[in-house]
């Protein structure tokens, strides 16, 4: 079966600071995948989304950069975080299976302070 | 542009039924989506509808009417655990692989 898996479940971090967000996806190659961000109580936002292997399609300008080194694994990064970076990360993979439906790993909270 | 309405809080009874709507702006999309996420936790999805018409999954039903751009989402004998945020999305023809969400809507059910 398909599986995600996305670390750390929660992180605090100083302005200013590196950021680096990892996913990576089992049972399953060449995934469709994404990182979202959410800000509290509102919607997804689509970050970055990737078909292959360096392969990235950024969304929105931002601090924040994607990475896809190997098939199965996608990581977000910044260099240097700012106030406004505060949000709850999801990385996703989809499927045609669900009409390209997502699978979303469990997420991370991140605050920057 | 592109965008997806839903009413940003409902509120129910145990047992009851209650139907969370979506409307949606877009020139053309594979199917409407729908999920469900609880307080601190991921998405996970719900349904899809590739086609116009009504999709049965045990207590939950989705429904399209692309003429009309519309969609539903069908919640029936409901349980304290339903409360959470249901949101819709499409993926449109255009735009690659992206889908849009719409901005979720709260669901309360009070005992």
């Amino acid at each position: 079966s398909q599986t995600i898996h996305q670390w750390p479940a929660t992180l605090v971090q100083p302005v200013g600071s590196p950021l680096s967000l990892e996913c990576t996806v089992e049972g399953t190659s060449n995934p469709n995948l994404y990182w979202y961000r959410q800000a509290a109580g509102r919607g997804l936002q689509l970050l970055f989304y990737s078909v292959g292997i360096g392969q990235i399609s950024s969304e929105v300008p931002q601090n924040l950069s994607a990475s896809r080194p190997q098939d199965r694994q996608f990581i977000l990064s910044s260099k240097k975080l700012l106030l406004s970076d505060s949000g709850f990360y999801l990385c996703a993979w989809s499927s045609e299976r669900q009409g390209g439906g997502y699978t979303f790993g469990s997420g991370t909270r991140l605050t920057v302070v | 542009g592109q965008s997806l309405e839903q009413p940003s809080e409902v509120t129910a009874v145990e047992g009851a039924i209650v139907q969370i709507n979506c409307t949606y702006q877009t020139s053309g999309f594979y199917g409407l989506s729908w999920y469900q996420q609880h307080d601190g936790g991921a998405p996970t999805f719900l349904s899809y509808n590739a086609l116009d018409g009504l999709e049965e999954t045990g207590r939950f039903s989705s429904f399209l009417s692309r003429s009309d751009s519309y969609g539903y989402l069908l919640l029936q004998e409901l349980q304290m655990k339903d409360s959470a945020s249901y949101f819709c999305a499409v993926r449109p023809y255009t735009g690659g692989f992206k889908t849009i969400f719409g901005a979720g809507t709260r669901l309360f059910v009070k005992a």
